[in-house]
């Protein structure tokens, strides 16, 4: 099994562009978790869908944030515009019935100028 | 924001037995501990969960006080790769991390 896949793995881009960061969850998991983290607020949950649905996103900062997750197999976490304050590690999980044991990716470091 | 509260720091000497202890005492009476690892610039990993009674497994064993007021994992024999922080949890359908507490072993 690989694991939960993330792409990409670092990202250095100009604040005011577009970030997408992708993630392939575990083959069989059924819910899906986006997480955000930083030295000064730790590991926050962004959103988490359940058979690909949105169940909780009031971890998402704000409109310039959006998931999607079209099929079992792909979820994606954008940024539009990206801004200073938006660096950090972005982690992608997913589990499966027992949704405690997540499996977490090797996350996203993202570097916004 | 978290329900649960860890020491920052701890450090242990390689070959003892690490003790991380966690409050928890404004959770729920259904609602279980979980404890999660993050070794440097990794993911967390899920090490072991609790509801009352205490657990082990193949990394690790968590007591849990009678109260459900506190608990304790214990790494019994910590080695170097045991460096991380260690995260205290609990949550129903999703999990909130505080900031943990971060184990250093030493040789």
């Amino acid at each position: 099994d690989a694991g939960v896949i993330q792409s990409p793995r670092h990202e250095v881009t100009e604040m005011g562009q577009e970030v997408t960061l992708r993630c392939k969850p575990i083959s069989g998991h059924n819910s899906l978790f986006w997480y955000r983290q930083t030295m000064m607020r730790g590991l926050e949950l962004l959103i988490y869908f359940n058979n690909n649905v949105p169940i909780d996103d009031s971890g998402m900062p704000e409109d310039r944030f959006s998931a999607k997750m079209p099929n079992a197999s792909f979820s994606t976490l954008k940024i539009q515009p990206s801004e200073p304050r938006d660096s950090a590690v972005y982690f992608c999980a997913s589990s499966g019935d027992r949704y405690y044991e997540q499996y977490f990716g090797p996350g996203t470091r993202l570097t916004v100028t | 924001d978290a329900k649960t509260t860890q020491p920052p720091s701890m450090d242990c000497a390689e070959g003892r037995a690490a003790n991380l202890p966690c409050n928890h005492s404004t959770i729920s009476g259904n609602e279980y501990v979980y404890w999660y690892r993050q070794i440097h610039s990794q993911g967390p990993q899920y090490i072991i969960h609790g509801l009352k009674n205490n657990e082990t497994n193949e990394m690790a064993s968590l007591i849990i006080t009678e109260d459900r007021k506190s608990s304790t994992l214990i790494l019994p024999h910590a080695t170097l790769r045991d460096t991380a922080v260690y995260y205290c949890t609990s949550g129903y359908s999703t999990l909130t991390f505080g900031k943990g507490t971060m184990l250093l072993v030493s040789p």
